[in-house]
């Protein structure tokens, strides 16, 4: 079965700190899509990565950066220094090839005060 | 850059009342899709629709629910009679590609509140 699993349901920083939102997921299969999505409070889902899983080098872009470990199992996602306007909820979800669906993760709530 | 989008942003409906999400995908896309977030929980998936037919559904996806391709541009989620329990915010999603790569944009959401 494919699962994914956000444990963290919210997390508090201030401003400037670094944060990292964790995802593990679940598959059997060996051909799979990561995800990360971020849904600020107007509730559209803005699309942030998309990763294979034959490619496990970490990406960053600006102040956000990922670390794919196909050995965990783990697709975690870092803000540095965080701001105000990355307060959301974000979203990690997996794709395999055995299906069209899109599994969602329950997502993380970040709330990042000034 | 082309974009999903979908209409109304917002319905309000009474319970036992029939709703038409639409949604108008990318132009050149074959894939469409319907997901649903109930309020404070995950995107759910519900359906999946290419040739002019359901490809795939989930529990979810049950008799009440239907989807059509009316035209060349729109792609509709019809629910028939709508309970309290299908209040969520309904994204759409389409794609070039099927589900070896199987990329996919979402809309902005259509917010259907039943009452």
């Amino acid at each position: 079965a494919q699962k994914v699993t956000q444990a963290q349901t919210e997390i508090s920083v201030v401003e400037k700190e670094d944060v990292t939102l964790d995802c593990v997921y679940e598959t059997r299969d060996t051909t799979y899509y990561l995800f990360w999505y971020k849904q600020p409070p107007s509730g559209e889902l803005v699309f942030l990565i998309r990763r294979n899983s034959f490619d496990e080098q970490n990406e960053i872009s600006g102040r956000y950066s990922w670390n794919f470990q196909k050995s965990t199992s783990s697709f975690n996602f870092t803000i540095t220094a965080s701001q105000v306007v990355d307060s959301a909820v974000y979203f990690c979800a997996l794709s395999t090839t055995g299906t069209y669906k899109y599994i969602f993760g329950t997502g993380t709530r970040l709330k990042v005060l000034a | 850059e082309p974009e999903v989008t979908q209409t109304p942003s917002h319905q309000v409906t009474q319970m036992g009342q029939e709703v038409i999400l639409r949604c108008v995908p990318i132009s050149n896309h074959l894939y469409f899709y319907w997901y649903r977030q109930i309020l404070g929980q995950k995107v759910e998936f519900l359906v999946s629709f290419y040739n002019n037919e359901i490809s795939e559904k989930s529990e979810i996806f049950d008799d009440q629910f239907s989807v059509e391709r009316p035209d060349g541009s729109n792609f509709t989620l019809k629910i028939r009679s709508t309970k309290l329990e299908d209040s969520a915010m309904y994204f759409c999603a389409s794609g070039a590609s099927g589900k070896a790569y199987n990329e996919q944009f979402f809309g902005p959401g259509t917010r259907l509140t039943v009452l």
